[in-house]
């Protein structure tokens, strides 16, 4: 079965630059989040979008944007880098009329910052 | 606002002997879930078991069951038979109203051959 797909799975990045993720969802699932998992840490939700609406935030920074496509990828931009956002970044995708167990990750993009 | 408290920061376990990590939670609202992630430490994050608060019968997935006591609000990840691939971080989470997810603070198990 098609999972949540994460690109690139890895990236490194100097301060003060971009960088971009991408998220393709299980295809049928309408609602993408997105979560960031610094080292030792518990994942902790950015933002999420339902229909290519945001739906919901979290505690994602300023700095920070991300929107849903037509085709219901999304992607989250990252300007201005700083060292301490330097994580694992997860997408997940749900189908908000589907069962509230059916709710899966991506395997991550790892983000390192120098 | 949810929260979910995982107290065992790390747990040993000889294989093929069970395991039971542990998970409590408060919550307000009167129908929630409980999802158990695992993540190696290649760090993708898997799917085990969900518990609805409703679900008549505690949830099992193969080897992974929850002893899942409401009144206790506690969600316990039972695994038995324990292999040396189940060593790994162990997370419980909980959806939000958008189902946005909050995480507890994990468990390192260890299995031991």
């Amino acid at each position: 079965a098609a999972g949540v797909i994460q690109s690139p799975r890895h990236l490194i990045k100097e301060k003060r630059e971009t960088a971009t993720l991408k998220c393709y969802p299980i295809p049928r699932h309408d609602t993408v989040y997105w979560y960031q998992q610094g080292p030792g840490q518990d994942p902790q939700f950015l933002i999420s979008f339902y229909e290519k609406m945001q739906s919901d935030k979290g505690s994602i920074p300023d700095r920070f944007s991300a929107q849903q496509f037509s085709d219901y990828h999304s992607e989250l931009n990252m300007s201005s880098l700083e060292l301490g956002d330097s994580a694992l970044y997860f997408c997940a995708s749900s189908l908000t009329s589907g069962p509230t167990g059916e709710l899966f990750f991506g395997e991550g993009s790892r983000l390192t910052v120098l | 606002a949810q929260k979910i408290t995982q107290t065992q920061p790390g747990m040993f376990v000889q294989e093929k002997e069970a395991v039971t990590l542990d998970c409590t939670y408060d919550t307000s609202d009167p129908s929630y879930g409980l999802f158990w992630y695992k993540q190696p430490s290649s760090g993708e994050m898997i799917f085990l078991i969900y518990q609805g608060s409703y679900d008549q019968q505690n949830a099992t997935e193969g080897r992974y069951s929850l002893n899942f006591q409401k009144a206790r609000k506690s969600a316990n990840l039972v695994i038995s038979a324990s292999q040396l691939g189940d060593s790994a971080m162990y997370f419980c989470a909980m959806p939000g109203s958008a189902r946005q997810l909050t995480f507890g603070s994990g468990t390192q198990l260890t299995v031991l051959p």
